[in-house]
């Protein structure tokens, strides 16, 4: 019974590539995110939507566009992949936006471009 | 974006002895939250504090939350293998939905 889940777990493709990763969640949760964890273990959020609205988009390139067809899925879709995007990407979500909210992560998917 | 720092960066200790870490800011936070994370998997939340100068215990974890809401610590009593991990502060400004992380402790406890 996995709560986040992403797909895939590895990802190692060529510069200038582009790829999508997956995230579904099945807490029944409104608010799902993208964050990126570079080599220093530093964790950065990217996007947030709540109920398939993007309510936070912290300075990403527009290469990296997400996507919500529903409350329980939230893809990354990235372009024209350049060698600094390689990290690794978690998924997660919580139950609505408050600030004791409790934000559930998923396994990560770690992208390598060469 | 509001910089969280934590201190140390490395932390390599003894079973059995105390430990504490620091996330420091001069902003000032709505909540803030601690995570641990294990190689290959996401951070699980530990806890969360929202009022000036609070204090939680989860067993033998200590967190407080600074008066002025800008800083918070982690207290671990008797470290064990077990509490091994990435420590992670996050902190919610007073405007805006996101978490901003810390910069992370890395914690080894040596059997």
């Amino acid at each position: 019974d996995t709560a986040v889940s992403q797909t895939p777990k590895y990802l190692v493709t060529q510069m200038g590539n582009d790829k999508s990763i997956k995230c579904e969640q099945n807490l029944g949760h409104d608010t799902m995110y993208w964050y990126k964890q570079d080599s220093k273990k530093f964790l950065k959020i990217m996007f947030s939507y709540n109920n398939k609205e993007l309510i936070i988009n912290e300075t990403v390139p527009n290469r990296f566009s997400p996507k919500s067809p529903d409350k329980a899925h939230l893809n990354l879709h990235i372009n024209s992949l350049e060698l600094g995007d390689s990290a690794v990407y978690f998924c997660a979500s919580s139950p609505g936006t408050g600030p004791d909210r409790t934000q559930y992560f998923g396994p990560g998917t770690r992208l390598t471009v060469l | 974006t509001q910089l969280l720092e934590q201190s140390p960066q490395f932390l390599s200790i003894q079973e059995g002895e105390n430990l504490t870490v620091y996330c420091n800011s001069s902003s000032v936070f709505s909540s803030l939250q601690w995570y641990r994370q294990e190689p290959g998997e996401g951070p699980v939340l530990l806890v969360t504090v929202v009022t000036g100068g609070e204090v939680k215990k989860l067993k033998r974890l200590t967190f407080q939350f600074g008066d002025a809401r800008k800083d918070s610590s982690l207290h671990i009593t008797a470290a064990q293998p077990g509490d091994t991990g990435l420590y992670l502060c996050a902190g919610q400004p007073p405007t805006g939905n996101q978490f901003y992380f810390g910069t992370g402790t890395s914690l080894t406890v040596i059997p």
